[in-house]
């Protein structure tokens, strides 16, 4: 299974952009990029997935480089209940559905 | 509503007993997922079933059990031989083959062993 690498933590401000980078070197050409978030104490929650072209949300966008090698979750004003534990995990079509959790990044949004 | 529900939230059990944590969805969807989630660590897959009365082990079965008797059912059983039950539990379920489907998650269930 192909590994995923982001920052242990992040620190926002309310109210402005969040970007969240993620590193995924050894994606291979039918693995999609997916990310969830979790709150303290709940499940995660689904938040957007991708393959090659950037996509929008409701909730975020996903911007994902050239090469795939890379990609970024893009919070566009992010609020106090954005704080949570965010993962970015690759996920194949030959795995049947099963998705390998890192350890996240957890985001902490000042007031 | 549609959803996945968990059940107990918290559970306690001695410690040689074991115990059976229920998850039930009405998404109709194919494929049911459980995890354990330890403190400060991500979620790892326990085991898994794409379809009714077929499943598989994921990357930490032993200790545990599962059945897939019906569509919207996908009990845990963490056995005696489970060295280390205290954890997180979440259950998942999505389309399951196409890779591409979000997962939903339950609340979970925190199960403590005395």
């Amino acid at each position: 299974d192909a590994k995923t690498t982001q920052p242990n933590s992040m620190e926002s401000n309310e109210e402005e952009p969040v970007h969240l980078p993620c590193n995924h070197s050894t994606i291979s050409g039918t693995d999609y990029i997916h990310w969830y978030r979790q709150l303290p104490s709940q499940g995660p929650e689904y938040v957007i997935h991708g393959l090659t072209s950037n996509v929008n949300n409701r909730m975020a966008s996903l911007a994902i480089a050239e090469d795939r090698k890379s990609s970024t979750l893009i919070l566009h004003r992010a609020t106090l209940r954005d704080a949570a534990v965010y993962y970015c995990i690759l996920s194949n079509p030959g795995n049947t559905g099963k998705l390998i959790f890192g350890q996240g990044t957890t985001l902490q949004v000042k007031p | 509503d549609g959803g996945i529900t968990q059940s107990p939230k918290y559970l306690f059990r001695k410690e040689g007993q074991n115990v059976t944590l229920s998850c039930e969805q009405n998404l109709n969807h194919d494929a049911m997922y459980w995890y354990r989630q330890d403190p400060g660590q991500g979620l790892r897959l326990i085991y898994y079933s794409q379809i009714v009365n077929d499943f598989q082990k994921g990357d930490i079965a032993e200790g545990y059990s599962v059945s897939r008797e019906k569509k919207e059912s996908f009990p845990l059983t963490v056995t005696s031989a489970q060295k280390n039950p205290t954890a997180f539990y979440l259950c998942a379920s999505g389309k399951g083959r196409r890779s591409y489907n979000e997962q939903f998650f339950g609340p979970g269930t925190r199960l403590t062993v005395l």
